[in-house]
């Protein structure tokens, strides 16, 4: 079963549009991490944020934001005022305690900002 | 600080020959992941090490695969004999696992694979 479910497969939006990409994840621990990468096009793999199952706050860092919600096992992402420079490859992934540091990644979400 | 390196950044090859990748974790990491990513199958786990140990080599696809951590700064990928499907982007990712706690993975930047 996957762990990691990242159902947008690919996205399009208009330049200075807000966009969220959606992450919904599943596990029986009660402590696990959740992780977000972006893959630009130059194909490096770049870490974004970590957030543990007992630290539901959400988190704003300029134009990204993270929505965590315990109630629906979901971790969305949030671009607001996209830029062309935010096109990439997306990736959530899921670590859990039982499993130590391996981490189960989504499919990815690969979001085009047209200018 | 440097990053995880990998080397070579591209390699091509023909089928039946034998391929080495290799990787350098970030200094002070004590898991190693080594990653294939396909436009079919997307980003896979291929094997991970923590302490140079290996933990799990459940996603290794055959026994062409093997991997080797000699010590804390060093780990090697080998394909004997590869194939055309055996083509892809290999990533190795580094991280500090800490006892209760799961750090980011530091990921390098990539090793094209093409099998001819």
């Amino acid at each position: 079963a996957q762990k990691v479910t990242q159902a947008q497969t690919e996205i399009s939006v208009v330049e200075k549009e807000d966009v969220t990409l959606d992450c919904v994840y599943e596990t029986r621990d009660t402590t696990y991490y959740l992780f977000w990468y972006k893959q630009p096009p130059s194909g490096e793999l770049v870490f974004l944020i970590r957030r543990n199952s007992f630290d539901e706050q959400n988190e704003i860092s300029g134009r990204y934001s993270w929505n965590f919600q315990k109630s629906t096992s979901s971790f969305n992402f949030t671009i607001t005022a996209s830029q062309v420079v935010d096109s990439a490859v997306y990736f959530c992934a899921l670590s859990e305690a039982r499993t130590g540091n391996q981490f189960y990644f989504g499919t990815g979400t690969s979001l085009t900002v047209i200018p | 600080d440097a990053g995880v390196i990998q080397s070579p950044r591209h390699e091509v090859t023909e089928m039946g020959q034998e391929v080495t990748l290799r990787c350098k974790p970030i200094s002070g990491h004590n898991s190693l992941f080594w990653y294939r990513q396909t436009m079919m199958r997307g980003l896979e786990l291929l094997i991970y090490f923590n302490n140079n140990v290996p933990i799990d080599d459940s996603g290794m696809p055959e026994d062409r695969f093997s991997a080797k951590m000699p010590n804390a700064s060093f780990s090697t990928l080998k394909i004997q004999p590869s194939e055309p499907r055996d083509s892809a982007v290999y990533f190795c990712a580094s991280s500090l696992a800490q006892r209760g706690y799961y750090n980011e993975q530091f990921f390098g930047p990539g090793t094209r694979l093409t099998v001819l």
